[in-house]
């Protein structure tokens, strides 16, 4: 079946960038994510790229994608405390009743 | 607009009782999920909806059951709870792709 793969932990010092690494196997993904996840709470929709796209800019955060090596990347600018989560991808396609395929999770430290 | 909305917070059974959890949208998606997250297995869907009077099974169904009876709410049950049930719950919603989540119902059945 489809599969979305992440790095487990990422850990940098505060001020520094962040990039947080995807990979995915379903060539006719059409749209994917990038959800965040406070402790304690439920995930929140940080942005998302349309499949066509190969790049998205949101204030500090830059997606990058890669669609010929199924690659998706997510760069934190500056990186606060408060970026401290766990960060999901996660990929969607027209044919999977709007279903969500998704990664394990990579939980970002940000070290003061 | 409260969004999605998951009753109760915070539950802990016997094993073999019964519960219901409660999500709640007021978006008008069509759309809901369950899922439970455990350490280290990520989210696992399920069951989700693509409407009011619809469910369908994701990839753990077993031991839970849903009903859609209205377009805003989506039902969880437990009929016998087990300790391997032990988790945390959520509800999501979406209209197009992005889903949108509760904030979790954490449950221990002991």
């Amino acid at each position: 079946g489809e599969d979305v793969e992440q790095s487990l932990f990422l850990s940098v010092r505060e001020g520094d960038s962040s990039v947080i690494n995807c990979t995915y196997t379903d060539s006719s993904s059409t749209y994917l994510y990038w959800y965040k996840q406070e402790p304690g709470a439920g995930l929140q929709l940080l942005t998302y790229i349309f499949s066509n796209m190969d790049m998205k800019q949101d204030q500090r955060l830059t997606v990058l994608l890669n669609k010929k090596d199924k690659h998706l990347s997510l760069r934190i600018a500056d990186t606060q405390t408060g970026d401290s989560a766990i960060y999901f991808c996660a990929e969607g396609n027209a044919g999977n009743n709007r279903k969500l395929i998704w990664g394990l999770g990579t939980s970002l430290a940000v070290n003061p | 607009n409260a969004g999605v909305t998951q009753t109760p917070k915070f539950r802990v059974l016997k094993t073999g009782q019964s519960m219901t959890l409660l999500c709640a949208q007021d978006m008008n998606h069509e759309y809901m999920y369950w899922y439970r997250q455990d350490p280290g297995m990520g989210l696992r869907l399920i069951h989700y909806s693509v409407g009011e009077g619809t469910t369908a099974k994701g990839e753990v169904p077993d031991g839970y059951n849903v009903s859609r009876l209205k377009k805003q709410n989506f039902l969880l049950g437990l009929e016998s709870a087990a300790p391997s049930q032990t988790s945390v719950y959520f509800c999501a919603s979406s209209y197009a792709y992005e889903q949108y989540f509760g904030p979790g119902t954490r449950l221990t059945v002991t």
